[in-house]
């Protein structure tokens, strides 16, 4: 299997609301990756996990928690979310954390209310 | 940290003509230099990449140039095809910031 996959595909969540999106990969990849993609731009780091530990938090409000539960799976729970935060949520693996393709997976569409 | 600049932010070509999109990084502890491609709708997904141990890579109709010396690194594609069209982004990793550090993005438009 050489895909990350991700659920839900679409996500309209009010601001009181709690949510959590999901992402999987079986490559064996050890690095593992939460962006933020707003329309016609790059994608934006938020997270980095490495070996299942989190490496890189780029300054995300607390709002946004993610979770590695093993080294196949990440999350992102989403709480009392702001309409700015609407956005393609990109997750993505690696080898390793630098100097390796990344592969991305096909995001979840968030629209807050 | 690291900045990557990417120029232009939007190129239309004719088919079969060329593309040259060039990027320019601030870091020289930079030594990955990926290129993804993101169509509409899509995710994005490398079509290319360049080590700094290297100054060209070709793969069929793409090509990339990197000049350490300058900072620049460039995207070549020939032949163009109306597949071709999408944004596409260059980035700069290196093992001393540990992480990915995209461009602005190319939107590139190739007309039949």
């Amino acid at each position: 299997d050489t895909e990350v996959t991700q659920t839900p595909k679409h996500l309209v969540m009010g601001m009181t609301n709690k949510k959590s999106l999901k992402c999987e990969q079986h490559m064996g990849h050890r690095a593992m990756y939460w962006y933020k993609q707003k329309a016609k731009k790059p994608p934006e780091l938020m997270f980095v996990y490495s070996y299942e530990k989190l490496s890189i938090n780029e300054s995300v409000p607390s709002r946004f928690s993610p979770e590695c539960p093993n080294s196949s799976l990440l999350n992102l729970h989403l709480h009392a979310l702001q309409p700015e935060d609407s956005a393609l949520y990109l997750c993505a693996s690696s080898p390793e954390t630098s100097r390796s393709e990344q592969f991305f997976g096909p995001g979840t569409r968030l629209t807050v209310l | 940290g690291e900045n990557v600049e990417q120029h232009p932010s939007t190129l239309s070509v004719q088919e079969g003509d060329s593309a040259v999109i060039k990027c320019t990084y601030s870091d020289s502890a930079s030594n990955y230099f990926p290129w993804y491609k993101q169509e509409l709708g899509k995710r994005p997904q490398l079509i290319i990449d360049i080590r700094s141990n290297v100054g060209e890579k070709k793969d069929q109709r793409i090509a990339v140039t990197l000049n350490k010396t300058a900072k620049h690194f460039s995207l070549h594609i020939t032949e163009t095809q109306p597949e071709d069209s999408a944004v596409y982004f260059c980035a700069a990793s290196s093992t001393s910031y540990d992480k990915v550090i995209f461009g602005p993005g190319t939107s590139l438009s190739v007309i039949p």
